[in-house]
């Protein structure tokens, strides 16, 4: 697609409910990363990949987060036991370079509301 | 570790008048720089990078940026503001032999006819 793709763009759901998030990537990029936008803030590091493994995933606040990017394109975060401090505006981006010199571009982010 | 502070959390400008959105950094090793800008409801969109050269950065609907190792600054600057300008913006700083970008808390650019 012509830009990263995040669906669903909200997602409402109850404490302790299981979540997805999915991302799709420009065609091409082999870096995707995860971030975490909570109001008022700066984007938060989540986790990056490079291809298919995870890289970087010491952005991960717990256990209950989880991460999988299984063909190098499409990535989906999952969430376990969801609670409402993980309501948040989850980012997804990726990048055309192995290098850490070039940009990301970031799609429009899955608004997370955990009642 | 890398961090990014932004002191401002919102800038008042006039239109016409020139801008600055301040933002330092701390990392190890030479550092990329970015700013994005970030408009309500969309996601961030890249303005302008520092790799290495010329410590001016020119980038996106006439914003530049200068790099001032010394001081560890990376300031967005614009010489005449227009009222589209206004938006939350973010610096971003990455180590050279990293992948994680972090971003500061943002600046809120306000520009008033």
């Amino acid at each position: 697609g012509a830009g990263v793709s995040q669906t669903p763009s909200n997602k409402v759901t109850e404490k302790g409910k299981y979540v997805e998030l999915r991302c799709d990537p420009i065609s091409g990029h082999t870096a995707l990363y995860w971030y975490r936008q909570s109001l008022g803030q700066g984007p938060e590091f989540l986790i990056y990949f490079q291809g298919t493994g995870a890289a970087d995933d010491s952005g991960l606040p717990n256990d209950r987060f989880f991460a999988v990017r299984p063909e190098g394109s499409v990535s989906t975060l999952k969430i376990q036991r969801t609670e409402r401090g993980d309501s948040a505006v989850y980012l997804c981006a990726s990048s055309s370079t192995e290098a850490n010199t070039g940009e990301l571009f970031f799609g429009e982010g899955s608004r997370l509301t955990v009642l | 570790a890398q961090s990014v502070a932004q002191p401002e959390d919102q800038v008042n400008v006039a239109e016409g008048n020139p801008l600055t959105v301040k933002c330092t950094y701390s990392v190890s090793g030479n550092p990329y720089l970015f700013w994005y800008v970030q408009y309500p409801n969309r996601g961030l969109q890249f303005l302008l990078k520092y790799i290495t050269g010329d410590n001016l950065v020119k980038g996106s609907y006439g914003f530049e940026a200068e790099f001032n190792k010394s001081q560890t600054s990376f300031h967005l600057k614009k010489p005449s503001a227009l009222v589209s300008d206004s938006a939350l913006y973010f610096c971003a700083v990455r180590g050279e032999y990293g992948n994680k970008l972090v971003f500061g808390a943002g600046t809120i650019l306000r520009v008033k006819s």
